[in-house]
């Protein structure tokens, strides 16, 4: 079945340490997104990427860092640097809106979210 | 960023009850986006929209992209437990989703 799957569901981390989150799509998605959802808030954009090797910082960048080598696989991590990093991460992928063809070319699809703990 | 607001919060009605929540903006959008999101999974679609003025029903939701591009409402007919969770618009322009702060959902049996 085609999806994006995220790995751990649950992580935990001691503080000052990096955590590498993993996010991985098998739907033919040029791009592809890191949000961070804190309890009651809605999504906010960590970075995202619009093609293999490159990817621009969102409104939360700060103390994360990604990288994009493979269309597939757009993995996070969570640096020391990150002051709050307690939160719930989700990853998502979408066409790119130049793809054209037919619709649904403009939706965005969600993996089932990671939790990170730092403890 | 985009000034996005999301209405209700929040709401707790009965069963059986109807459900409308919205989202308005003062930029202007090519597409709407509804998701649910149950606690501790990622969002799931529920309807697209991609034209202005754009009516679309997908069971007992319907949802609308308003004529000036810069608002959506989505409807719950006959609410029933299951449709317990957070709704958030998410719209779009060029390849940045912009999300709502979302509408918990509380139906009481």
């Amino acid at each position: 079945d085609g999806g994006i799957t995220q790995s751990p569901k649950y992580l935990f981390r001691k503080e000052g340490q990096n955590v590498t989150l993993s996010c991985e799509q098998n739907l033919n998605h040029d791009a592809m997104y890191w949000y961070r959802q804190d309890p009651g808030q809605g999504l906010r954009l960590i970075y995202y990427s619009q093609i293999v090797n490159d990817f621009q910082k969102g409104d939360i960048a700060e103390g994360y860092s990604v990288s994009r080598e493979k269309k597939e696989s757009f993995p996070l991590t969570v640096t020391s640097a990150q002051k709050n990093p307690t939160a719930f991460y989700l990853c998502a992928s979408s066409l790119q809106s130049t793809s054209g063809g037919p619709i649904p070319y403009n939706e965005q699809f969600f993996g089932p979210g990671t939790r990170l703990t730092v403890l | 960023g985009q000034q996005l607001n999301q209405s209700p919060q929040s709401m707790f009605i009965q069963e059986g009850e109807d459900v409308s929540m919205n989202c308005t903006s003062s930029s202007i959008f090519n597409t709407w986006l509804w998701y649910k999101q149950d606690p501790g999974e990622g969002p799931v679609l529920l309807i697209a929209l991609y034209k202005a003025g754009e009516l679309t029903s997908n069971g007992r939701l319907t949802a609308q992209f308003g004529i000036t591009r810069k608002d959506s409402f989505l409807n719950i007919s006959a609410s029933i437990p299951s449709d317990v969770g957070i709704y958030f618009c998410a719209p779009r322009t060029g390849n940045q989703f912009y999300f709502g702060t979302g509408t918990s959902l509380t139906v009481i049996p």
